[in-house]
Formats: structure tokens, C-alpha cells, sequence
């Protein structure tokens, strides 16, 4: 079984839907989670990073960790094409140096 | 403009030469790591270096070298003892107690 778990897609939504993506984890000692946006044949960009339990706003973007149920879901209000990307979770543990786990991705497509 | 630069974009090889990908930041991060990345498995870590002249093996570190001479700089050297080399590379850099990773562009190696 893999640590972290995440359905690849591709799930498409027309433009202007709330878009929820979502991870499961098995390792509960997972403090620290990301989401990443990467496009075709580019490297990941940084969107998200919540510490614990929680949610987080940022614009367009809320991320939320459910440590109870080791879930962490990022939902995308008013999506745009622009959107449309791979999104990878990932997850560390605390203290020092911790090797970062990400998950597959999954591939979005917001049709205009 | 700061920022993690990889060159080259695209890179062509025959089977059994050695190949170096280059990294350069200019983000003051002392952390850097090298990950590959192949359709279905996310991102795998093969190195990472904490600090100038220190480096760790990841995951998947079999048939790669890297060095650290210069904070900037983190080389990886895909040697002809990797198996199945071809695939895209992604280098990364963090402040080394923090846990967001800054990813650049990525290169593309085919091993024909």
C-alpha cells in the first residue's frame, strides 16, 4: 500500500465549477501538506502548505487537512481552463529534515 | 528574479554514456534535491543535499551521482549503470528547516 493515495484523474468540470481534490495518507506522523500545480512538461509550482489540521484560503483556492481521517481535499472555487494542470498532494513529517511523500496526481481539465 | 534554472530543456543520449544535468538557484537555499518523475509513479527523490560538500541518497539513488561544491549548484550525473534513465528530471531547493519545495522547470532525458 502506498503512503499516500491519489486518484489520477483525468476528471473534467465545465468552466465556472468548485472543483475538489483530494488524498488519503496512511502515516499518521504526516504533520506538513502541499498541493502543487504542475502543466504538461513543467515543473510543479507551490499553491498550498498547511500545517496540522485545518483549513486554509488562499483567493480561489482553500486547502483542508482532516488528520482524524488522514484526508486533505483542495477545492478550487470558479474554475478557469487555466486550471487546467496536474495537482500533486504532498506530505512531511515534523522535526529537522523529513523526506517530502507526494502523491500521483491527478489531471484536471476546466472546458471553457 | 530568483528562482531554480535547469538546463538543458530537452536532452538526447545513446545508451551507455554517462549524462549530467545541471541545477542553479539563487534563492539562498542551503537544501537541494533531485527527483524523477514517470507517468502513474510521482515524483521519486534520488538525492538531496542539506548543506555545501553533504549529500544523501534518496529512494531510487542506483546508477545516479551528484555533488555539492558551490550552495548554488547541485549537478546530477545519470551514469550508464541506471537501467531505465530516460525520464524527467526535476530539481528542487528549500531554506533547509522549512518544508516548502521550490521546483524549476525540469529536463526531459530520452536514452535511446
Amino acid at each position: 500500500q502506498k503512503e499516500v493515495e491519489q486518484d489520477p484523474g483525468p476528471l473534467s468540470v465545465p468552466e465556472g465549477a468548485i472543483v475538489s481534490l483530494n488524498c488519503t495518507y496512511s502515516n499518521s506522523a504526516f504533520q506538513y501538506f502541499m498541493w502543487y500545480r504542475q502543466y504538461s512538461r513543467k515543473g510543479p509550482e507551490l499553491l498550498m502548505y498547511t500545517y496540522s489540521s485545518g483549513n486554509k484560503e488562499d483567493g480561489r483556492f482553500t486547502a483542508q487537512v482532516d488528520k482524524s481521517s488522514k484526508y486533505i481535499s483542495l477545492f478550487i472555487r470558479d474554475s478557469q481552463p487555466s486550471d487546467s494542470a496536474t495537482y500533486l498532494c504532498a506530505m512531511s513529517r515534523t522535526g529537522g529534515y523529513q523526506k517530502v511523500t507526494f502523491g500521483t496526481g491527478t489531471k484536471l481539465q476546466v472546458i471553457p | 528574479d530568483g528562482g531554480i534554472t535547469q538546463s538543458p530543456k530537452y536532452l538526447f543520449r545513446k545508451e551507455g554514456q554517462n549524462v549530467t544535468l545541471s541545477c542553479e538557484q539563487n534563492l539562498n537555499h542551503d537544501a537541494m534535491y533531485w527527483y524523477r518523475q514517470d507517468p502513474g509513479q510521482g515524483l521519486r527523490l534520488i538525492y538531496y543535499s542539506q548543506i555545501v560538500n553533504d549529500f544523501q541518497k534518496g529512494d531510487i539513488a542506483e546508477g545516479y551521482s551528484v555533488s555539492r561544491e558551490k550552495k548554488e549548484s547541485f549537478p546530477l550525473t545519470v551514469t550508464s549503470a541506471q537501467k531505465n534513465p530516460t525520464a524527467f528530471y526535476l530539481c528542487a531547493s528549500s531554506i533547509a528547516q522549512d518544508y516548502e519545495q521550490y521546483f524549476g522547470p525540469g529536463t526531459r532525458l530520452t536514452v535511446t
